[in-house]
């Protein structure tokens, strides 16, 4: 079946505007996660959703980054004043049931974000 | 979630297994080790887990050692498409392990 789909692959903008990044994730899926990879870096935490609600946010660096999941499904990773250090490549990815014993992630292909 | 060790490269020739170690000497009784890797310009792939027991499926075998303080993941004929970054990563299940903590991995280039 489908897997994770990221919008959009690649995203250039400038210093101080806003971006919006689009997640799909796998159909029944209710977990959905965010990560973050900086060149050469393994991926980093974000923020995860359980449905429609944020359940850990603790990897969001600041409150110029946030996160909504508002039907359950398609999430959107929402960036404000944005800064040359925010560029990275933004990971989206979905499992079953977070916590649960088949709780396997599974990784969209991205999207690349540079801040100029 | 425990911490990791793994080397960060390793050369392995096409068509040989691939041997990548993984140490987690504090890893707990609750806690599951997991692998993953990650082909240039694309997101992390799910390749296998386990708890204490050894693991098989299609892609490859994970051995643990029966302390659990280490394992190897090992891909049994590597082609050139196995190269990639490997994650070896630990974590407990519940609201713990919702977090998948990556470290540095281990960049495996396979060579013809």
């Amino acid at each position: 079946g489908a897997g994770v789909s990221q919008t959009p692959s690649n995203k250039v903008t400038e210093k101080g505007k806003y971006v919006e990044l689009r997640c799909d994730p796998i159909s029944g899926h209710t977990a959905l996660y965010w990560y973050r990879q900086s060149l050469g870096q393994g991926p980093e935490f974000l923020i995860y959703f359980q449905g429609t609600g944020a359940a850990d946010d603790s990897g969001l660096p600041n409150d110029r980054f946030f996160a909504v999941r508002p039907e359950g499904s398609v999430s959107t990773l929402k960036i404000q004043r944005t800064e040359r250090g925010d560029s990275a490549v933004y990971l989206c990815a979905s499992s079953h049931q977070a916590g649960g014993s088949t709780d396997t992630q599974y990784f969209g292909p991205g999207t690349r974000l540079t801040v100029l | 979630d425990a911490k990791t060790t793994q080397p960060p490269s390793m050369d392995c020739a096409e068509g040989r297994a691939a041997n990548l170690p993984c140490n987690h000497s504090t890893i707990s009784g609750n806690e599951y080790v997991y692998w993953y890797r990650q082909i240039h310009s694309q997101g992390p792939q799910y390749i296998i887990h386990g708890l204490k027991n050894n693991e098989t499926n299609e892609m490859a075998s994970l051995i643990i050692t029966e302390d659990r303080k280490s394992s190897t993941l090992i891909l049994p004929h590597a082609t050139l498409r196995d190269t990639a970054v490997y994650y070896c990563i630990v974590r407990g299940f519940g609201a713990a392990g919702n977090k998948l903590t990556f470290g540095g991995g281990t960049r495996v280039l396979v060579k013809p």
